[in-house]
């Protein structure tokens, strides 16, 4: 069975600062592992994906993740927060064989402050 | 190219009717997954749809059962409703599995409330 930790239900970040978001998986099988974001009052948006290639991931809007075997874990960073970045971000993991599913992290809600 | 609509977005319904939720896929896909959010639970699988047949399923009661039509649109439908199915329930659609290898595009969602 597949299980995430999201380390912190809430992360308060001022505006510039390093934005790191912790993701903690289990699987018994070697991992697919997402990280997608959620705005207020709409549906999960994709940020990043790691599938076996590179273990350092970059995604959209300046997000990137490292995939580390030996610790179990999928880390979200980001250099400099913007206020656009406050929102509710869910990490997630899948064994990647045909319909598997995706299992989700319970939430991180990034705050920003100016 | 429009996204994945749900309809409707806001429902309210008192315990013991049914509901039926409604999810069109972004055109040319063929898969439509089903999610519930709450604040306790977070995120859990439903089902999965593919070319019509359920592919994968959740751990939820029978009350819950969907369907896949021809043109990939699909129903999600909740019979004798508790006030626990009170939850945002979004609905994913993507060109097919494994979701290792085809994003799956979220919908807005259509919060249910149970009174």
């Amino acid at each position: 069975a597949q299980s995430v930790t999201q380390l912190g239900s809430h992360v308060s970040v001022s505006e510039g600062a390093l934005v790191l978001l912790r993701c903690n998986y289990s699987s018994s099988v070697p991992p697919y592992l997402f990280w997608y974001v959620q705005y207020p009052n709409q549906g999960l948006q994709l940020l990043l994906k790691y599938t076996s290639a590179a273990t350092l991931v970059k995604g959209i809007n300046g997000f990137e993740a490292e995939f580390k075997k030996s610790e179990t874990s999928f880390h979200l960073t980001k250099p400099s927060a913007h206020m656009s970045d406050a929102a509710e971000y869910f990490c997630a993991v899948s064994d990647g064989y045909g319909y598997s599913t995706l299992t989700f992290g319970k939430g991180t809600m990034l705050l920003v402050s100016p | 190219k429009a996204g994945v609509t749900q309809t409707p977005r806001y429902l309210i319904k008192t315990r013991g009717q049914q509901v039926t939720l409604s999810c069109s896929p972004i055109s040319g896909h063929r898969s439509v997954s089903w999610y519930q959010q709450t604040p306790g639970q977070g995120l859990q699988f439903l089902f999965e749809y593919f070319s019509e047949t359920q592919r994968n399923k959740g751990n939820f009661p029978g009350r819950f059962s969907g369907r896949q039509f021809s043109n990939s649109r699909s129903e999600m439908n909740v019979s004798t409703l508790e006030l626990g199915d009170s939850a945002l329930y979004l609905c994913a659609s993507s060109i097919g599995p494994p979701v290792s290898s085809y994003e799956q595009y979220f919908g807005p969602g259509t919060r249910l409330t149970v009174t």
